[in-house]
Parts: structure tokens; sequence; C-alpha cells
């Protein structure tokens, strides 16, 4: 499976914007970039996902490289609220790798008022 | 709409004792996926189902046994609890790669 490296901790403070990096340089094809977080003691909560254009929903905004090797979550205003674990992942598309994440270390976002 | 269910939320065993965890989502999705998370650590792939009757194993399924019967259930077994599957499980599902994963909120395991 395709693996993505992401720093270990970033900080922001309240209500600026903030952007997650995440690299990806073996990414194949025909794989997905999903971007999930996990607050403490709950489970993963999926925040959006995107294979080559750049995407925008309610919760964030992902913008993804022309070549594909990285990408970059934006949440536009940070709140207290969006303090998490956040995940990059790849989801494969064929073979056995299809449809599995398979989870890294995450980047460990802290929020100050 | 209950999106993914599990049960029960928290159990502890024995050494040795056997548990069935159920995972339940109403959202007609085709695949889904039972994870464990230790403290500290990112998710790992137990096993994972890509349809109603099928099941395959993940990463780290030595030790669990999974059941697909119907589409909608998907049963994670510990035929003989170890003290090393204490950890959180989660299930998850998804309707294919091309939609996320809707997870459920956990079930907290301890052998003892």
């Amino acid at each position: 499976d395709a693996k993505t490296t992401q720093p270990n901790s970033m900080e922001s403070n309240e209500e600026e914007p903030v952007h997650l990096p995440c690299n990806h340089s073996t990414i194949s094809g025909t794989d997905y970039i999903h971007w999930y977080r996990q607050l403490p003691s709950q489970g993963p909560e999926y925040v959006i996902h995107g294979l080559t254009s750049n995407v925008n929903n309610r919760m964030a905004s992902l913008a993804i490289a022309e070549d594909r090797k990285s990408s970059t979550l934006i949440l536009h205003r940070a709140t207290l609220r969006d303090a998490a674990v956040y995940y990059c992942i790849l989801m494969g598309a064929g073979g056995t790798s299809y449809g599995k994440l398979t989870f890294g270390q995450g980047t460990i976002l802290t929020v100050h008022p | 709409n209950a999106g993914v269910t599990q049960t029960p939320k928290f159990r502890v065993l024995k050494t040795g004792q056997s548990m069935t965890l159920l995972c339940a989502q109403d959202m007609n999705h085709e695949y889904m996926y039972w994870y464990r998370q230790d403290p500290g650590m990112g998710l790992r792939l137990i096993h994972y189902s890509v349809g109603e009757g099928t099941t395959a194993k993940g990463e780290v399924p030595d030790g669990y046994n999974v059941s697909r019967l119907k589409k909608q259930n998907f049963l994670l077994g510990l035929e003989s609890a170890a003290p090393s599957q204490t950890s959180v499980y989660f299930c998850a599902s998804c309707y294919s790669n091309s939609y996320g994963y809707t997870f459920g909120s956990g079930t907290r395991l301890t052998v003892v």
C-alpha cells in the first residue's frame, strides 16, 4: 500500500486558517486521497477526499498537487473543536488494497484560544 | 439514520474467554471493516468484507474471526482472548472507495 508522510504535530490559533500537509510520492493513478480526523476518545470522522481536482465541503478544502504527490487539507477558520489527530490516507481502487484505509501516525493539531 | 452502531461499548474479559463484537450499519454499504487502535497508535486493519458472505484478512488478523452473513452486520469474534487484545475496536463501512468511510464510536475491550 502506498504510504503518506505527515508532520507529527502542528499548532494554530483560533479563527486562523490551518494548512495540514501530506506527502504521498508513491501514489498510484487510481488512489483516492482521504482525510479523517479523530477527536479524543472518539472514532475517526470523515473530513474530505479527492482524486485529482481540488475539493471543497462544509468542513474543509483539499488542495491536490498537479503531480498528485502531495496534498494539503485546509481548515479555513480553526476552532477549538478542530483540535484532533488528522490522518491523510490513500485508498486504493484495485487489487488487495481496494477500499482499505492504512492509517499512519497522523498530525496532532493543537488550536490555541 | 443511526449510521454505524457497535455493541457493546465496553467489555472486560478474562484471559481465555470468548466474545463477539457486533457492528451494524443502516446505510446499505457494501464494504465493512474492523480496526483496532492501541494507545497512542493509529488504527490497524484486522479483517474486512467487500460484500455479504465475503471476508478477508487485514494487517493484524491473528486471534480474530469474522462473519458477514447479512449485508448490514459484520461480526468480530475472539475465540480465546489474550491480554494483547486489549484495545479499542472500531468498525467502519463505506459504499465504495469513491466515498468516505463512516466509523462507529468504538468498543473498549480489556482482557485481564
